[in-house]
């Protein structure tokens, strides 16, 4: 069984650039969620998408945007780039939406200069 | 917004039982889990509350009252593997949408 895995690991943007992320959801998983995570800090709650549709939102603005594909993989975009971007972004996929348990993705660190 | 706290840091010796607290406040509670994280990976997942009561999971048990918005994780037999930060989240929501909101993660250090 294969676990959630993230593409690129590492990323260096420059600021107003825009980025893509990628990840791959646990075999049998038909929700993502991504997470964003400082230095130091929580993971802060992006969106969550459950059989290709958005279906929870944490305190991210619109340039912040996802997809998910009918395989349950899962695109995350963010445009105009900002210093504050710079994070460890995280993935986790689980079996429905009210899942008790998520399994994480290592992570995309994006550094924006 | 959801407020969540938890210590920062905490030190415990190889062998001992170390207690987590996390208190919360929220609307529309809908559970609390535990996660750890090693420094450098990515979260995994630890506990899941949504009754008050006491979760029991090998070396790991996890509290939760409701009434007063808090929850603590314990771990027993402490052993050097689990120095690691250790995230309380909160869930708010219903109806299949929910919103996950975690702590800052309490850094706990095992020493021998």
């Amino acid at each position: 069984e294969t676990g959630v895995t993230q593409s690129p690991t590492h990323l260096i943007k420059t600021r107003g650039q825009q980025v893509t992320l990628r990840c791959s959801s646990q075999s049998g998983h038909n929700t993502v969620s991504w997470y964003q995570q400082a230095l130091g800090q929580g993971p802060q709650f992006i969106f969550q998408y459950y059989r290709e549709e958005e279906n929870g939102r944490g305190n991210f603005p619109p340039r912040f945007s996802g997809l998910q594909f009918p395989n349950y993989s899962s695109e995350l975009n963010v445009n105009a780039l900002e210093l504050d971007d710079s994070a460890l972004y995280l993935c986790a996929s689980s079996v429905g939406q009210g899942a008790a348990e998520q399994f994480f993705g290592p992570g995309t660190r994006l550094t924006v200069l | 917004g959801q407020n969540i706290d938890q210590p920062t840091e905490m030190t415990a010796t190889e062998g001992a039982i170390v207690q987590i607290n996390c208190t919360y406040q929220t609307s529309g509670f809908n559970g609390l889990f535990w996660y750890q994280q090693h420094a450098g990976e990515a979260p995994t997942f630890l506990s899941y509350n949504v009754l008050d009561g006491l979760e029991e999971k090998g070396r790991f048990s996890s509290f939760l009252s409701r009434s007063k918005g808090y929850s603590y994780l314990l771990l027993k037999e402490l052993q050097m593997k689990d120095s690691a930060s250790y995230l309380c989240a909160v869930r708010t929501g219903k109806g299949g949408s929910y919103i996950p909101t975690f702590g800052r993660g309490t850094s706990l250090i095992v020493h021998p």
